[in-house]
């Protein structure tokens, strides 16, 4: 399974803009580029995803390279809510609908 | 909608008992799947289905047993519990290769 690399953690002010890396420089040509995040003590929810374009939804920005072996997820302005773990994940296009969670990024937003 | 839903919320167990953990969704995915998270550690995929009466193994099947009868429900059994089961069980689905949904999830103790 394709492997991602992400920092172990990261801090933000409130209000800032965060930008979330993660390497993935194993990457296949039909892999897609998932982000989920987990809430203190829930379970993990779906963040955004793409394969070669920037993608953008009411959540976040996901930047993605051209080379594909890197992407950034992007928090516009970060609030306390989006204080999580964040796990960027490489997808099949085909096969079954397995997620390989590696250890994330812990985001901390100081207020 | 419901969504996924877990039972129960917390559960402690002796070693050796054995117990079945309830997963159920009414959004009629096809896709359902059990992760278990250990402390400071990302999901591991220990059992999936890609429908009813079709399951297969994850990452780290050993001790439990699945089936799915119906498309709503994905119960996960574990036959004789150890204390390297304690851990916090998410069940998820999916409409086929699509975003995952995931349920609250079960902390587990085995002493």
């Amino acid at each position: 399974d394709a492997k991602t690399t992400q920092p172990n953690s990261m801090e933000s002010n409130e209000e800032e803009p965060v930008h979330l890396p993660c390497n993935h420089s194993t990457i296949s040509g039909t892999d897609y580029i998932h982000w989920y995040r987990q809430l203190p003590s829930q379970g993990p929810e779906y963040v955004i995803h793409g394969l070669t374009s920037n993608v953008n939804n009411r959540m976040a920005s996901l930047a993605i390279a051209e080379d594909r072996k890197s992407s950034t997820l992007i928090l516009h302005r970060a609030t306390l809510r989006d204080a999580a773990v964040y796990y960027c994940i490489l997808r099949p296009q085909t096969g079954a609908n397995n997620l390989f969670f590696g250890t994330g990024t812990r985001l901390t937003v100081i207020p | 909608n419901a969504g996924v839903t877990q039972t129960p919320k917390f559960q402690v167990l002796k070693t050796g008992q054995s117990m079945t953990l309830q997963c159920a969704q009414d959004m009629n995915h096809e896709y359902m799947s059990w992760y278990r998270q250990d402390p400071g550690m990302g999901l591991r995929l220990i059992h999936y289905s890609v429908g009813a009466g079709i399951t297969d193994q994850g990452e780290v099947p050993n001790g439990y047993n699945v089936s799915r009868s119906t498309t709503e429900d994905f119960p996960l059994r574990l036959l004789s519990a150890a204390p390297s089961q304690t851990s916090v069980y998410f069940c998820a689905s999916s409409p086929s290769l699509d975003t995952q949904y995931f349920g609250p999830g079960t902390r587990l103790t085995v002493l």
